[in-house]
Order: structure tokens, then sequence, then C-alpha cells
């Protein structure tokens, strides 16, 4: 069974610009959350989607903004990247309610320069 | 506010050595508490879970301590390997909410 898939892995962007990055569920999982990952900050929650509607948003700016599509993939957008927004980008996939356990993605490792 | 303490930073043994990371948590309406090993450049696994109902869970090697009344948890690693040299992550989360609030991490170095 493939695991989480993060497309791209690397990522090179410059201040001001946008960035999408994508995310494949485990196969038969409804639910995606994503995470940003930072030597600083440690692992902070992003936003979930279940059935293609955001259940939860963490306390990131309104630049940081998601979707889930039928299918369960998903896609997180920043726009107007900053330099902090240097950081591993990591999805996880959970298979619904009452199943809690969550499978991480390799990440997305985005550099903003 | 830092919902989910972990300590300690880091934490050297050596192989056979049995660490100990602890977790510390304020949120009574947790009930879910997973533990995750994470490897350079790889994202995080999950490794062993506990809900509030058991006091510990084995598997393997890990056992998850779970201390209801303190709102404390910690990961034991049976005969450690330097293998099992990697950043350890505690984390809790409430009820159907898929939130994950993570502790800061643990570095381990088990050296042969």
């Amino acid at each position: 069974k493939a695991g989480v898939t993060q497309t791209p892995r690397y990522l090179i962007k410059t201040r001001g610009q946008q960035v999408t990055l994508s995310c494949s569920p485990i196969s038969g999982h409804r639910s995606v959350s994503w995470y940003q990952q930072t030597p600083g900050q440690g692992l902070q929650f992003l936003f979930e989607y279940f059935s293609e509607t955001q259940r939860n948003k963490g306390n990131f700016p309104g630049r940081f903004s998601g979707r889930q599509f039928s299918n369960s993939r998903s896609e997180m957008n920043v726009s107007t990247l900053e330099l902090g927004d240097s950081a591993l980008y990591l999805c996880a996939s959970s298979r619904g309610p009452g199943r809690a356990e969550a499978f991480f993605g390799q990440g997305t490792r985005l550099t903003v320069v | 506010q830092q919902q989910v303490k972990q300590s300690p930073q880091s934490l050297i043994v050596q192989k056979g050595g049995i660490p100990i990371i602890n977790c510390a948590y304020e949120n009574t309406a947790f009930d879910y508490f997973p533990w995750y090993q994470q490897f350079p450049g790889k994202g995080p696994a999950l490794l062993i879970a506990i809900r509030p109902d058991v006091s510990e869970k084995k598997e393997g090697r890990f056992t998850i301590s779970f201390n209801k009344s303190a709102k404390q948890f910690s990961l034991h690693i049976m005969d450690s390997q330097p293998g099992d040299s990697a950043t350890y992550f505690c984390a809790a989360s409430e009820g159907s909410n898929y939130k994950l609030t993570f502790g800061k991490g643990t570095l381990l170095t088990v050296n042969p």
C-alpha cells in the first residue's frame, strides 16, 4: 500500500511569490492535515480537511490556505512568501472518524530567498 | 502557550541502554497520545500510541507509560540500538479532532 505522497520534495522561491504544494493521502484515507516544521517552532498545525471541508485551522496568517478534492488529494497554497516561511511542510493522512492514527509524508522542503 | 512539554531536548545513551523521554500536557480533553520517530530528511513515522484508559502499552522494544492524574506520559526504548538514533516527538489530540499538538522533540543518540 503506497504511503502519503508529497510533491515536490524541494522548492526554492523568491520573496513575494506564491507556492502550491500537493499531497496524495493513503488510499482509503479521507482526512488530510498539514503541518509546518521549523527548527525554532517545531511541528505546528496548519489545517485539516475531511471530505473536502476544512474542519480545523491553526494559528497561521491568511496567506496560508488549502483545499481538498473529491479524491481526498489536498493542496496547500502560500501567497506573498516571506523569508520566515522557509520550512518543511508535512502532510498527514488519517482514515477518518474514530481512527486517529496519522501517517506523514516525507514533506516538501520550501526555501524562500 | 505550549500545551505539550517534552523533555529532555537531547539524550545520549550507550547501546543496550533504556532511554526515557517524558511529556506533560495541560489540556484534559486530550484523549489520544502518539509518539513519532523522525530521521533526517524524512517525515515523522508513527511509533506507538496510547489512550487514557490504559496505563501502559508495549509494542516491540517501545513502551508508553501513561499517568492520567499527573497528565504525563513517557516513552521507554528497551535495548536501544544505534539505529534508534533519531528525533522523537510526543503529541496529543482530542476526540474526533485530528489536530495533533506536538512536543518540541528529543534528539536521541545511541552510541555503539
